[in-house]
């Protein structure tokens, strides 16, 4: 069983929609949960980064928690074609040393 | 944020050759980390490397394989060694930055063995 599981797409919405990405994990040690966000032949962007379980709002980005199922979210607000490309979600157990764990990243399409 | 530069950003290599990848930063930081990102999977951790001591590697990944290298606090190398076309694959370094030591990805070096 992989540690981070993600479903990879492609996820395809109209412009304006609400869009919902999740990843699941096994390891109940894990504190620290990202999203980063990766266009084609580009490094990952560092989207959003929470602790322990709960909400976190950016802009149109809201990133949540659940530590209790294990189960990691990120919603994005008013979808936009710019909004096209890999979702990958990440967890690490401290941030003295960020081993990152991450999962296989999710794409999306959003058509204007 | 941190600026990171990687050189090559893209090569094709023969079987059984080596390349070297360089990592450059904006900044001194302590740890650089290396990952590997092969298709349809997920970025996975190679080696951490801190200057003036040996990198430590994670499990299913050896030094012979991918040497690493850090002479000062703004630059690493990895080298991919004896390739094969299992090697293609891109290869990030990244680096610890910001209050909360977030972790921030170079653009990747895209990596075709033949």
């Amino acid at each position: 069983q992989k540690e981070v599981e993600q479903d990879p797409g492609p996820l395809s919405v109209p412009e304006g929609a609400i869009v919902s990405l999740n990843c699941t994990y096994s390891n109940s040690a894990f504190q620290y949960f990202m999203w980063y966000r990766q266009y084609s032949r580009k490094g990952p962007e560092l989207l959003m980064y929470t602790y322990s379980s709960g909400n976190k709002e950016d802009g149109r980005f809201t990133a949540q928690v659940d530590k209790s199922s294990k189960y990691i979210s990120l919603f994005i607000r008013d979808s936009q074609p710019s909004d096209s490309a890999t979702y990958l979600c990440a967890t690490s157990l401290n941030t003295g040393f960020q081993k990152l764990v991450f999962g296989t990243g999710t794409r999306l399409l959003v058509s204007p | 944020s941190a600026v990171i530069s990687q050189k090559p950003s893209r090569d094709i290599c023969q079987r059984g050759t080596s390349l070297t990848i360089q990592c450059q930063v904006d900044s001194q930081v302590t740890m650089m980390f290396w990952y590997r990102q092969q298709p349809g999977q997920s970025l996975t951790l190679i080696a951490t490397a801190n200057q003036g001591s040996e990198a430590t590697y994670e499990s299913g990944f050896v030094i012979d394989k991918f040497p690493i290298s850090r002479p000062n606090l703004t630059f690493s190398t990895l080298t991919v060694s004896n390739m094969s076309p299992e090697d293609s694959s891109i290869y990030l370094c990244s680096v610890n930055r910001g209050l909360y030591n977030e972790q921030f990805f170079g653009p990747g070096t895209r990596l075709t063995v033949l």
